[in-house]
């Protein structure tokens, strides 16, 4: 069964930095894409980046390039992503997800909210 | 970026009533376009990929169609578990970007 579980979500203050991690199980990670979608409160969904099998390719959306940086470490089966000088616009439940064919996501993990506030 | 719209915002159906909802590029796509199913509290689920590829798993009574700029969503009898968010997406160009959203109630 495919399992993707992120961590290391919590309250943050402005201007502070913080790194979730999304284990994966029950397929062969290194075999995929990887990708971080998020979602604000109440609103949508934006995708945030995604990472080739050996981290030889990352893609973000612009708006997000300075601040967040992805990663994976594929002995671990572990998927990363590196968040800085947070501000309130960032709060929301940021999900991992594989990435399948061209740019589609078939599982999704559970979930990790962050809120930055003071 | 690719802008895309979807409508409407919310709509109720009825048991067994027939369900549309569109998805409209801001440029031709050509057909990567994926459609995801979000229930309260949960995480999105993949329903449709390349515009009208069933997912494993996904009930018959979904399907996708449309071309070019144009898209759409259709379930063919609405069931209670149907209820939730509904998502398109564009793959066609990064960044990736997603519709605002269709959800969908049983009235």
């Amino acid at each position: 069964e495919v399992k993707l579980v992120e961590s290391g979500g919590g309250l943050v203050q402005p201007g502070r930095s913080l790194k979730l991690s999304c284990a994966a199980s029950g397929f062969s990670f290194n075999d995929y894409w990887m990708g971080w979608v998020r979602q604000a409160p109440g609103k949508g969904l934006e995708w945030i980046g995604e990472i080739n099998q050996d981290s030889s390719t990352i893609n973000y959306t612009p708006s997000l390039k300075d601040k967040f940086t992805i990663s994976r470490d594929n002995a671990q089966n572990t998927l990363y992503l590196q968040m800085s000088k947070l501000g309130s616009e960032d709060t929301a439940i940021y999900y991992c997800a594989r990435v399948v064919l061209h740019g589609y996501f078939d599982y999704w993990g559970q979930g990790v909210m962050v809120t930055v506030s003071s | 970026d690719i802008q895309m719209t979807q409508s409407p915002a919310s709509l109720s159906a009825s048991l067994g009533e027939t369900v549309t909802i569109e998805c409209l590029a801001s440029e031709d796509i050509y057909s990567n376009l994926a459609w995801y199913q979000q229930k309260p509290g949960k995480s999105p689920q993949l329903l449709i990929y390349y515009a009208n590829s069933l997912n494993d798993g996904v009930p018959s009574r979904f399907s996708g169609s449309g071309s070019g700029t144009q898209y759409s969503l259709k379930i063919s009898s609405m069931q209670p578990e149907d209820e939730g968010d509904y998502f398109c997406q564009q793959s066609y160009k990064f960044p990736w970007t997603f519709g605002g959203g269709t959800k969908l109630e049983l009235k």
